[in-house]
């Protein structure tokens, strides 16, 4: 079945850039999204990249696509103390409209 | 605003007990879900509903029931036959999609249920 993996951690230091990945493994894959889940609270949709496209540029976010790969990253540029929070891949199949989630990257911010 | 609740923000319930966790809409979603989220285990769908007075088990149905007698609401009850339910409870919507394709989730705030 489909499969969406991520690590669970990742660490950086306040300015530089983060980089979060994300493999999945259905080839169908029609759109990827990221969403962001802040502490004690839901998730919102950060942003999202349709699968015909490389690469989605949205302010200090950059959405990277592989699709050779299977592999989706999420760049933050000059990362802030507010990017603190859990961040979260998910795919709609072709097959479908649910959402298949991977496990959720907790982005620490170190002073 | 638009948007979607959950109540309460904090859940306690003890052990044998069922409760009812509410989950309403006014966003004029057709599709509703429930998600349980545990650290390290992203999100395991519970159940969901794409229209009213309709609802299918998601991974992990056992031990959980739900209703969807009106567009906007979706509660999700935890009954006693649910062996480990503490946990962080998260329910969403969506526009129902005609094909696949784009879809947007828009989350409640969750709600944190622990077991004493």
């Amino acid at each position: 079945g489909e499969d969406v993996e991520q690590s669970l951690f990742l660490s950086v230091r306040e300015g530089d850039s983060s980089v979060i990945n994300c493999t999945y493994t259905d080839s169908s894959s029609t759109y990827l999204y990221w969403y962001k889940q802040e502490p004690g609270a839901g998730l919102q949709l950060l942003t999202y990249i349709f699968s015909n496209m490389d690469m989605k540029q949205d302010q200090r976010l950059t959405v990277l696509l592989n699709k050779k790969d299977k592999h989706l990253s999420l760049r933050i540029a000059d990362t802030q103390t507010g990017d603190s929070a859990i961040y979260f891949c998910a795919e709609t199949p072709d097959s479908n409209y649910q959402l298949i989630w991977g496990a959720g990257t907790k982005l620490i911010i170190k002073p | 605003d638009g948007g979607i609740t959950q109540s309460p923000k904090y859940l306690f319930r003890k052990e044998g007990q069922n409760v009812t966790l509410s989950c309403e809409q006014n966003l004029n979603h057709d599709a509703m879900y429930w998600y349980r989220q545990d650290p390290g285990q992203g999100l395991r769908l519970i159940y969901y509903s794409q229209i009213v007075n309709d609802f299918q088990k998601g991974d992990i149905a056992e031990g959980y029931s739900v209703s969807r007698e009106k567009k906007e609401s979706f509660p999700l009850t935890v009954t006693s036959a649910q062996k480990n339910p503490t946990a962080f409870y998260l329910c969403a919507s969506s526009p129902r999609q005609s094909s696949p394709g784009y879809t947007e989730a828009f989350f409640g705030q969750g709600t944190r249920l622990t077991v004493v």
